[in-house]
């Protein structure tokens, strides 16, 4: 099992700019999540899914756009790129809706808005 | 608002210390307490969850305790090893509708041998 992946693992963008990261993971878990993570400030929760085809916000979403078309990829999307998303952007994932499983992360992507 | 609260913010020991790694959380209704691995430029492995009705797990030369009355959790690591150097963060899972972990910023470990 490869787990949890993301693409891209770097990224330069120039404000205004578009792009999607996607995070796939073949553990066939429900729960899959957004998170960044600055210095000094730790890690904020963007939006999640509890499922195939759903999505929620979470602490910080503003800026930010998810989808959850296909159970094992949750893709996250920025419409006009800000400076202030220059951020390592982690995706993870949980098995049930109990709470009571872990998540796990991925390696992270770490993108640098200009 | 819940905040989590990791003291200090970093550590060095040296190899084979015995050291234990502090989170405070202000709001007791949390579903769970979770302690994350953070090696630099990597994502998180999950070392140990305790449910809220636990008071400790244990894996290997990791102890993890929670009480919730005092709004306190403790890593213990055994026989430090230079290998354990990461940042530590801990997690709580609010209880609630909405889903969510709240981090503390992490204490940064050095072990040196």
């Amino acid at each position: 099992n490869a787990g949890v992946t993301q693409t891209p693992k770097f990224r330069v963008l120039k404000t205004g700019q578009s792009m999607t990261l996607l995070c796939a993971q073949d553990m066939n878990h429900e729960y899959m999540y957004w998170y960044r993570q600055d210095p000094g400030m730790g890690l904020r929760l963007i939006h999640y899914s509890v499922g195939e085809g759903t999505t929620a916000k979470g602490e910080v979403p503003d800026g930010y756009n998810v989808s959850r078309l296909k159970k094992q990829n949750f893709l996250l999307g920025l419409e006009s790129a800000a400076p202030s998303q220059t951020s390592v952007y982690f995706c993870a994932s949980r098995e049930s809706g109990t709470r009571a499983d872990t998540q796990y992360f991925g390696p992270g992507t770490r993108l640098t808005v200009l | 608002k819940q905040e989590v609260t990791q003291i200090p913010a970093a550590l060095s020991v040296p190899e084979g210390e015995n050291l234990v790694l502090n989170c405070s959380f202000t709001d007791s209704a949390i579903y769970n307490l979770q302690w994350f691995r953070q090696d630099p430029g990597k994502g998180l492995t999950s070392l140990l969850l305790i449910q809220s009705s636990q008071r400790e797990q244990t894996s290997g030369r990791l102890n993890a305790s929670l009480d919730k009355s005092s709004g306190r959790s403790t890593l213990y690591i055994a026989a430090s090893q230079p290998g354990d150097s990461a940042t530590y963060l801990c997690a709580a899972n609010l209880r609630g509708g909405s889903e969510k972990l709240v981090f503390g910023k992490g204490t940064k470990l050095t072990v040196n041998p």
